[in-house]
């Protein structure tokens, strides 16, 4: 079945450095979506990603989806500690796949005052 | 609006025992999810509805079953749990396919 994996897995920063996670599928993607989930709360939805080569930007967050639509990065730029938690990417299939989603393992980010 | 709730929050079971997990939606969502979050794994689907009276499995379904009698309310049910199935439970829903998954806050079940 389709797998998706994501480096690195755990990620510690300075305040104000940056930071960058990948997602791989080993499938070819229709869409794919990054979510955020804060320490002890639930996955929280940032942004979704359908055409190839496809780059979006939410303030210091930069989304990029591949070009053959199997992979996706997120970058954030001058981390600060509010950028705190982890990060998972999550694939969809093309064709019928009602919106059955296959998340990465995530991206623990700790933030150093 | 609540958006999605579930209940209860922590649960602590036996091998053996039973229990279901109740999943509502306000959002008047089609799609609704049960997913489990174990360390370094990620979220893993377990069943999904596309719709009230439907449900299919999911990747990891052995185990559990599922209901969606109401479009608002998902159950997972555990007929006889086991200690593999320790975990924090997230169930979610989706108005469209593409389309953003609301979560809910998660039920964390332990199974001695």
């Amino acid at each position: 079945g389709q797998q998706v994996m994501q480096i690195p897995q755990y990620q510690h920063v300075q305040e104000g450095e940056d930071f960058t996670t990948y997602c791989n599928s080993s499938t070819t993607l229709s869409n794919i979506q990054w979510y955020k989930q804060r320490p002890g709360g639930h996955p929280v939805f940032l942004i979704q990603l359908v055409k190839s080569g496809e780059v979006k930007k939410q303030k210091r967050l930069t989304f990029q989806f591949g070009e053959a639509k199997k992979n996706s990065s997120l970058h954030i730029t001058a981390t600060q500690t509010t950028d705190v938690g982890t990060y998972f990417c999550a694939g969809l299939a093309g064709g019928t796949s009602y919106g059955k989603l296959t998340f990465g393992q995530g991206t623990i980010l700790t933030v150093h005052p | 609006n609540a958006g999605v709730t579930q209940t209860p929050k922590f649960r602590v079971l036996k091998t053996g025992q039973s229990m279901t997990l109740l999943c509502a939606q306000d959002m008047n969502h089609e799609y609704m999810y049960w997913y489990r979050q174990d360390p370094g794994m990620g979220l893993r689907l377990i069943h999904y509805s596309v719709g009230e009276g439907t449900t299919a499995k999911g990747e990891v379904p052995d185990g559990y079953n599922v209901s969606r009698l109401k479009k608002q309310n998902f159950l997972l049910g555990l007929e006889s749990a086991a200690p593999s199935q320790t975990s924090v439970y997230f169930c979610a829903s989706s108005a469209r396919t593409p389309g953003t998954q609301y979560f809910g806050p998660g039920t964390r079940l332990l199974v001695l």
